[in-house]
């Protein structure tokens, strides 16, 4: 199985921040990678499919970069309504994936 | 606009049985692959299950295989996920997730799959094995 390592587990940041997580893949994954936001009671919402594509109607603040065994999200300018848990996804197979751990983004 | 709706969780002994059902609208429910995705209490994302858009090809996490079974009705846009043997670590709430078609030079791109990014999401429901 793939497993699929987020760093850091939770970050402090501030109103206006730039703030990036990474993902790291045991094994290549092309760029079969999602990211995910989710706010506390909430179903996760997809921000990012195939690395680097935005899903429609996410802000442009938000984007995702890499390919193998490296990715990350950058936030570019961190949101009241960004601070959530984040999580990557890999679906280099057909049949199975599997998610990060998961990233805080807490207040500063 | 897409709309998963789950239902049938609920407070179970270790060793009993459940049903859980994801009645979905606002899409061609037939086209979409979809699968269970559930979340412990204060943990992260679990893939559980995964069924093709026919129903013909059904994927499992090893840590439900042989106790879990996914499957679904297309005349009733319904996603099922049988649960037997269960137990306290299947406590958690499930979700039912949409796998979205992505097309590339006007192809759709990994059409096979049953998995992938998951663009719609239900409310969730949640499942406590317990004595």
């Amino acid at each position: 199985d793939i497993q699929m390592t987020q760093s850091p587990s939770t970050l402090s940041a501030s109103v206006g921040d730039r703030v990036t997580i990474t993902c790291r893949a045991s094994q290549s994954i092309s760029t079969w990678l999602a990211w995910y936001q989710q706010k506390p009671g909430k179903a996760p919402k997809l921000l990012i499919y195939t690395a680097s594509s935005l899903e429609g109607g996410v802000p442009s603040r938000f984007s995702g970069s890499g390919s193998g065994t490296e990715f990350t999200l950058t936030i570019s300018s961190l949101q009241p309504d960004d601070f959530a848990t984040y999580y990557c996804q890999q679906y280099n197979s057909y049949s199975q994936t599997t998610f990060g751990q998961g990233t805080k983004v807490e207040i500063k | 606009e897409v709309q998963l709706l789950e239902s049938g969780g609920g407070l179970v002994q270790p060793g009993g049985s459940l049903r859980l059902s994801c009645e979905a609208s606002g899409f061609t429910f037939t086209s979409y692959a979809m699968s269970w995705v559930r979340q412990a209490p204060g943990k992260g994302l679990e893939w559980v299950s995964g069924i093709g858009g026919s129903g013909g090809s059904a994927y499992y996490a090893d840590s439900v295989m042989g106790r879990f079974t996914i499957s679904r009705d297309n005349s009733k846009n319904t996603l099922y996920l049988q649960m037997s043997s269960l137990r306290a670590e299947d406590t958690a709430i499930y979700y039912c997730a949409k796998v979205e078609k992505r097309m590339a030079r006007g192809i759709i791109i990994r059409g096979p799959a049953t998995v992938g990014d998951f663009d719609s999401w239900g409310q969730g429901t949640m499942v406590t094995v317990s004595s």
